[in-house]
């Protein structure tokens, strides 16, 4: 079974410009993650979704980013403009629901450097 | 104060020695506790969870969990060079992880 597909892998952009990046989840999954981690951080959620519903963006800074989850599989996470500070990995995350609990299983990230 | 507090290393130590990693939390509504192994420019991976006191034991690596004084640790056994990496604690309420900073481990042959 394939795992969490994230690309780009990395992505070197300037400031001020734009940059998206993309996940496919594992098959079957209905709840998928986005997560930043910083260097030398744990990962901490951007948003979260349920199908195509996002439940908890209250991290997302909703000045710049955006993400979208069309008909509940892939989704793209946005930053427009992107500033120095946005210089993280991202993580995407997928999981389901088993023995009352939910396990998340997540992507490879992509490197990102705002110069 | 962060709600979940891990030492970040880095820890050092020699092929087959005993490895303990533990993190510290404040909520006590936190009803989940993982560990992560992430490896060099990987995702993090799933190592352990467990969602009661005390011990859970898989292959050489243990977990151990205090919710009255709000500890939580993994345990190494004979550790590898393949075990070098960062682990991650990681608590659970309701859906939401929160992850601590991670410790990174290298084991030298």
């Amino acid at each position: 079974e394939a795992g969490v597909v994230q690309s780009p892998r990395y992505k070197i952009i300037e400031k001020k410009q734009p940059v998206a990046f993309w996940c496919n989840p594992i098959s079957g999954h209905n709840t998928l993650y986005w997560y930043r981690q910083n260097l030398g951080q744990g990962p901490e959620l951007l948003i979260r979704y349920e199908n195509e519903e996002a439940v908890d963006d209250s991290q997302l800074p909703k000045d710049r980013f955006s993400a979208e989850r069309l008909k509940g599989v892939d989704s793209t996470l946005k930053i427009q403009p992107a500033e120095l500070g946005d210089s993280a990995v991202y993580l995407c995350a997928s999981s389901f629901f088993r023995d009352n609990s939910y396990e998340q299983y997540f992507g490879p990230g992509t490197r990102l450097t705002v110069t | 104060q962060k709600e979940v507090e891990q030492d970040p290393g880095p820890l050092s130590v020699p092929e087959g020695a005993i490895v303990s990693l533990n993190c510290t939390y404040s909520n006590s509504a936190f009803q989940y506790f993982m560990w992560y192994r992430q490896y060099s420019r990987k995702g993090p991976e799933l190592l352990m969870y467990t969602y009661s006191s005390g011990n859970k034991e898989d292959g050489r690596f243990t977990a151990q969990v205090d919710k009255s004084s709000k500890y939580i640790s993994l345990f190494i056994r004979d550790s590898q060079p393949s075990d070098s990496a960062t682990y991650l604690c990681a608590m659970r309420f309701t859906d939401k992880l929160i992850f601590g900073t991670g410790t990174r481990l290298q084991v030298f042959p």
